[in-house]
C-alpha cells in the first residue's frame, strides 16, 4: 500500500521568511495530494492540493510542487505569519473512493 | 461540498466500556473512511466503510475492537470497545467527494479513564 514520508517534523521560521516542507509517496498510482492545516484541537483544514496531471498549483502565498517522476511534493508558504503557525500534513490518495494516506506531519512555528 | 456531522464531539469513558461514534453525511457516498489521530501524532487509518459489505480494516486494527456499521449511503459508526487508556485519541471520519477532495467530520476527542 501507500507509504507517505513527511520532512521535517519541525520546522521554525522568522516571520516574513518561507517554508517549505517536504513529501515522498510510493505509490505511482497515486495521483491527488491535498495539504491540510491542523490548528490545535481542531480537524484538519485542507489549504492546497494537486493532482498529478499538473506539476505546480498556487493560491496567494501558498503553492505546491510535485513531481511525479520523482514521487515527491512540497508545500511552500511565503512571507510567513505568526498565524501560520500550526501541524501541517501532506497526504496521497489514488481517489475513486480509495483512502488518503497521512504523512507525520510538521509542526511549523512562525517566530514573530 | 459534502458536510459531516458527528458525534459525541467528545466524551469521557471508563475503562473496559464501549463508545459508538456517528458520522452523518448530508449526501450519499459510497465510501467512508474512519482515522484515528493519537496525541500529538498523525492521522492512521482504521477501515474504510462501504455500505452493504463488511468493513475493510487495516493492519493493526480489528473487527472485534473497532467494529463498523454501514447501514446506509450517509450514515455510519464506529464502535471503540472494551477501552483502555491507550484508546484516548481523536477519532475522524471522512468521505471522497468524486474529485472534489475529502472532507472530515469534527472529530469525537475521547479520553478513557
Amino acid at each position: 500500500g501507500e507509504n507517505v514520508e513527511q520532512h521535517p517534523s519541525t520546522l521554525s521560521v522568522q516571520e516574513g521568511d518561507s517554508a517549505v516542507i517536504k513529501c515522498t509517496y510510493s505509490d505511482s498510482a497515486s495521483n491527488y495530494f491535498p495539504w491540510y492545516k491542523q490548528e490545535l484541537g481542531k480537524r484538519p483544514q485542507l489549504i492546497i492540493d494537486i493532482r498529478s496531471n499538473v506539476g505546480e498549483k498556487k493560491d496567494q502565498r501558498i503553492a505546491v510542487t510535485l513531481n511525479k517522476t520523482a514521487k515527491h511534493f512540497s508545500l511552500h508558504i511565503t512571507e510567513t505569519q505568526p498565524e501560520d503557525s500550526a501541524v501541517y500534513f501532506c497526504a496521497a490518495s489514488r481517489s475513486g473512493n480509495t483512502p488518503l494516506v497521512f504523512g507525520k506531519g510538521t509542526r511549523l512555528s512562525v517566530i514573530a | 461540498s459534502a458536510v459531516i456531522s458527528q458525534k459525541p464531539s467528545r466524551d469521557i469513558c471508563q475503562r473496559g466500556t464501549s463508545l459508538t461514534i456517528q458520522c452523518q453525511v448530508d449526501s450519499q457516498v459510497t465510501m467512508m473512511f474512519w482515522y484515528r489521530q493519537q496525541p500529538g501524532q498523525s492521522l492512521t487509518l482504521i477501515a474504510t466503510a462501504n455500505q452493504g459489505s463488511e468493513a475493510t480494516y487495516e493492519s493493526g486494527f480489528v473487527i472485534d475492537k473497532f467494529p463498523i456499521s454501514r447501514p446506509n449511503l450517509t450514515f455510519s459508526t464506529l464502535t471503540v470497545s472494551n477501552m483502555s487508556p491507550e484508546d484516548s485519541s481523536i477519532y475522524l471520519c471522512s468521505v471522497e467527494e468524486g474529485g472534489d477532495g475529502y472532507t472530515f467530520g469534527s472529530g469525537t476527542r475521547l479520553t478513557v479513564v
